[in-house]
């Protein structure tokens, strides 16, 4: 069974451009997370899906971050414009609907350098 | 509000040596908590968890982790250290607000192990 894949693995870009990451969850799994760790910090929540309807986004940083999963597959995260301090590793996880608690299939990362 | 703290951003042993990750917690719930690991280019994976049943909890590769609510910590241990545990090691949090839907990483222990 394939697992949480993320594309791309490294994506170096400009201030200023966009950035697109796409996270493909484990097949079934409704839940789909997204989770950030910028150098040197810890890896902080981004935002939980439910199938295609956003539970949580709270960990958002600001509204220059969209993330959408239409028909409630895969998933994409935007960063437009990209600044500096958005560099960092860019998560993603899956679970099954009620798998127990913090029982999350994560991915490899998505790393984002913006120069 | 939940928090997680790892003492030691790093860890030497030597192979065959026991291990000792520390980890103190956080939270005005009664918690669930975790450890992950993530070895080099590859995804987070969950070791183990405590979900308010057992407070000695066992995971894989031979750790285990007890929870010491008195001490509020949920430290790390494995007997011997295999050349193969060198990795990044993450202590996570989460409580019934969130539905236990939100993780909350500490900034990670690197295990270093020696020949």
């Amino acid at each position: 069974e394939a697992g949480v894949t993320q594309f791309p693995s490294h994506s170096v870009i400009e201030k200023g451009q966009t950035v697109t990451l796409r996270c493909d969850p484990i097949s079934g799994h409704d839940n789909l997370y997204w989770y950030r760790r910028v150098m040197g910090k810890e890896i902080k929540f981004l935002l939980h899906f439910v199938k295609e309807s956003k539970q949580d986004e709270s960990g958002m940083p600001n509204n220059r971050f969209l993330a959408e999963r239409t028909g409630g597959t895969y998933s994409t995260l935007k960063v437009q414009p990209a600044e500096l301090e958005d560099s960092g590793v860019y998560f993603c996880a899956s679970s099954l609907p009620g798998q127990g608690a913090g029982e999350l299939f994560f991915g490899e990362g998505s790393r984002l350098t913006v120069l | 509000a939940q928090s997680v703290t790892q003492l030691d951003s790093h860890v030497s042993v030597s192979e065959g040596t026991p291990v000792l990750l520390r980890c103190n917690y956080s939270s005005s719930y009664s918690p669930s908590l975790f450890w992950y690991v993530q070895h080099p280019n590859k995804g987070l994976q969950l070791l183990l968890k405590y979900t308010s049943a057992a407070t000695l909890v066992k995971g894989i590769n031979g750790f285990e982790a007890e929870f010491k609510k008195s001490e509020t910590s949920f430290h790390l241990t494995k007997p011997s250290a295999h050349m193969s545990d060198a990795a990044e090691y993450f202590c996570v949090v989460s409580d019934r607000r969130t539905g236990f839907q939100k993780l909350v990483f500490g900034t990670g222990t690197r295990l270093l192990v020696s020949p």
